[in-house]
């Protein structure tokens, strides 16, 4: 299967852990990556590879996974971090990227 | 400074033609492969095609296969996506997005991401 699978949305209260989730079976083959998206504007990459965060991301963002599940953890959840949250990985062939279809992440 | 801009977006009838072209500077365009992913409104994201750096391997979302077309002039720096016989469905807004890609010992595979992404460019098809 190429699908990956996220919970629609989750909350955190300010400064709080929170872990988004993204289930797949190419994720037992694959690493995900995450990107943040803000309303308006476009992707931002947030954690690509085993745990790798892009020049710029905030130490907060982490990466792990497990099985056929990849996870985002955001540690001390601040206002700004208020999103949706993509995983994206690719298919059984490698050739395609795959993404799921997203976590909007409210900060309360 | 790393940018992207998308331009060639607009309006067109369904069954209508549209050229989509993506700028990039500030890096070695020809070293890269580039992406293009779409966005409808208020859906998420969908890939839509993937071209390597020397336009040697192409591919493409089944959704869209036979009716777009992924190029690039790297004498240009540029990517470009031609799209024929649009679907109401593919009103959508579209970033193209540089691939990055880093060797994974443990995994013994290549981790692609897409680290650059352009601001987007808007297509509607309607009647």
């Amino acid at each position: 299967s190429s699908e990956l699978t996220q919970d629609p949305a989750v909350s955190v209260a300010l400064g709080q852990t929170v872990r988004i989730t993204c289930q797949g079976d190419s994720l037992r083959s694959y690493y995900a990556n995450w990107y943040q998206q803000k309303p308006g504007q476009a992707p931002v990459l947030v954690i690509y590879g085993k745990n790798n965060r892009p020049s710029g991301i905030p130490d907060r963002f982490s990466g792990s996974s497990s099985g056929n599940t990849a996870s985002l953890t955001i540690t001390g959840a601040q206002a700004e971090d208020e999103a949706d949250y993509y995983c994206s990985s690719r298919d059984s062939s490698g050739n395609h990227v795959v993404f799921g279809g997203g976590t909007t992440l409210t900060v309360l | 400074e790393v940018q992207l801009v998308e331009s060639g977006g607009g309006l067109v009838k369904p069954g209508g033609s549209l050229r989509l072209s993506c700028a990039a500077s500030g890096f070695t365009f020809s070293g890269y492969s580039m992406n293009w992913v779409r966005q409808a409104p208020g859906k998420g994201l969908e890939w839509v095609s993937s071209i390597s750096s020397s336009s040697s391997y192409i591919y493409y979302a089944d959704s869209v296969k036979g009716r777009l077309t992924i190029s690039r002039d790297n004498a240009k720096n540029s990517l470009y996506l031609q799209m024929n016989s649009l679907r109401v469905e593919d009103t959508a807004v579209y970033y193209c997005a540089r691939v990055g890609r880093e060797y994974d010992i443990l995994t013994a595979h290549y981790c692609y991401y897409m680290d650059v992404w352009g601001k987007g460019t808007t297509v509607t098809v309607s009647s």
